[in-house]
């Protein structure tokens, strides 16, 4: 099976702009989650979705949405957005989103935010 | 509520050593308990999981961890490192209907 994809992998915007990063998950997996990785923050999650509805929502201001398609296929938007975004956006998915469940990661999107 | 701790952030052992990184945990409920492994400029790589099962659990390229509940632990530990095993590795805690929480990070270094 194919694993879990991003696009695009690298990015580069300016402040002000927004942003949308797209996750596809392992085929047959129906919940996503997204994550932020900084140097300063580490990881953090930001939220996850599970058959188009948003399970629960990290520490993260409303510039940060997500959406979820009936293919299971993710999207992550961020308005507005400012310096201190600049991180690792990492997607995860797993079969069913049980608590028990690996998550299986992508690759990464790198968003440069100038 | 959880929480990890990571007690090293830089770990540094000689090739064919053994390689112990430490991480401590917190939560509210019983806890699932994971390490991953990041290569430079890679993505997450899962090295094992721990589920209420066997306390000692085995992951891939030779890694274990021991899941400790009276010391609220989970330390991962190697026999003898390869060059190949530095990386970050992060000690992970999922409970309850939360995302994961992830610790800060161990970086291992390897030496010749």
């Amino acid at each position: 099976k194919a694993g879990v994809t991003q696009t695009p992998r690298y990015l580069i915007k300016t402040r002000g702009q927004q942003v949308t990063l797209s996750c596809s998950p392992i085929s047959g997996h129906r919940s996503v989650s997204w994550y932020q990785q900084t140097p300063g923050q580490g990881l953090q999650f930001l939220f996850e979705y599970f058959s188009e509805t948003q399970r629960n929502k990290g520490n993260f201001p409303g510039r940060f949405s997500g959406r979820q398609f009936s293919n299971s296929r993710s999207e992550m938007n961020v308005s507005t957005l400012e310096l201190g975004d600049s991180a690792l956006y990492l997607c995860a998915s797993r079969l069913l989103g049980t608590d028990q469940e690996t998550q299986y990661f992508g690759p990464g999107t790198r968003l440069l935010v100038l | 509520a959880q929480s990890v701790t990571q007690l090293d952030s830089h770990v540094s052992v000689s090739e064919g050593t053994p390689v112990l990184l430490r991480c401590n945990y917190s939560s509210s409920y019983s806890p699932s308990l994971f390490w991953y492994v990041q290569h430079p400029n890679k993505g997450l790589q899962l090295l094992l999981k721990y589920t209420s099962a066997a306390t000692l659990v085995k992951g891939i390229n030779g890694f274990e961890a021991e899941f400790k509940k009276s010391e609220t632990s989970f330390h991962l530990t190697k026999p003898s490192a390869h060059m190949s095993d530095a990386a970050e590795y992060f000690c992970v805690v999922r409970g309850g209907a939360d995302g994961l929480t992830f610790g800060k990070g161990t970086h291992l270094i390897i030496q010749p």
